[in-house]
């Protein structure tokens, strides 16, 4: 089974950074990827497919990039509602394997 | 907007049996593949088992094959999880959740809790 790993597992930066999240997929997956937004003791949220589509809704300040096996999400200048877990998903076959998560913290 | 509700959920004792729900609405639930994802108390996200429109392809993971089954009643607009031989690990927050028209997740429900603990 392909895995998919995140880094960093944390981090924390202060208000107006630029933030970026690595996902790195054991085999190529193309470009089927997603990521999700968890705030805490909320749903998840879906913010981006396709590795690059922004879901209809989500602050344009969210933005992914890759293909193959190495992805990444860019949160241009991070805000204070953005604390949240951050999630990596394949689903190009099953099992649709998630990263491990990256916690996202204010400085 | 779209509706998912997850029902079912409880207090079961390891080696016990629990059937999940998941009520759709505003949708037309028949035209989605649809997902249960799973969550243990502090951890991250665990994909579990999807099914497609008509049920006729149905996945799990490795975690879960050959314990838990997923169905679906397209006439109720229902998904099911009926989960069995369950163990203290599968203890979680179980999430329905949609497939989008680019199979990823573009809709989850509020979650039904489920403890496995004697």
């Amino acid at each position: 089974d392909i895995q998919m790993t995140q880094s960093p597992s944390s981090l924390s930066a202060s208000v107006g950074d630029r933030v970026t999240i690595t996902c790195r997929a054991s085999q190529g997956i193309s470009n089927f990827l997603a990521w999700y937004q968890q705030k805490p003791g909320k749903v998840p949220k879906l913010l981006i497919y396709a590795a690059s589509t922004l879901q209809s809704g989500v602050p344009s300040r969210f933005s992914g990039s890759g293909s193959g096996t190495d992805f990444t999400l860019t949160i241009s200048s991070l805000q204070p509602e953005d604390v949240a877990t951050y999630y990596c998903q394949k689903y190009n076959s099953a099992p649709r394997t998630f990263g491990q998560g990256t916690k996202v913290e204010i400085k | 907007e779209v509706h998912l509700v997850e029902s079912g959920g409880g207090l079961v004792k390891p080696g016990g049996s629990l059937r999940l729900s998941c009520a759709a609405s505003e949708f037309t639930f028949s035209s989605y593949s649809m997902n249960w994802v799973r969550q243990a108390p502090g951890k991250g996200l665990e994909w579990v088992s999807s099914i497609s429109r008509s049920g006729d392809y149905i996945y799990y993971a490795d975690s879960v094959k050959g314990r838990f089954t997923i169905s679906r009643d397209n006439a109720e607009n229902s998904l099911y999880l009926q989960m069995n031989s369950l163990r203290a690990d599968d203890t979680a927050v179980y999430y329905c959740a949609r497939d989008g028209g680019s199979y990823s997740l573009d809709y989850w429900g509020q979650g039904s809790l489920v403890t496995v603990s004697s």
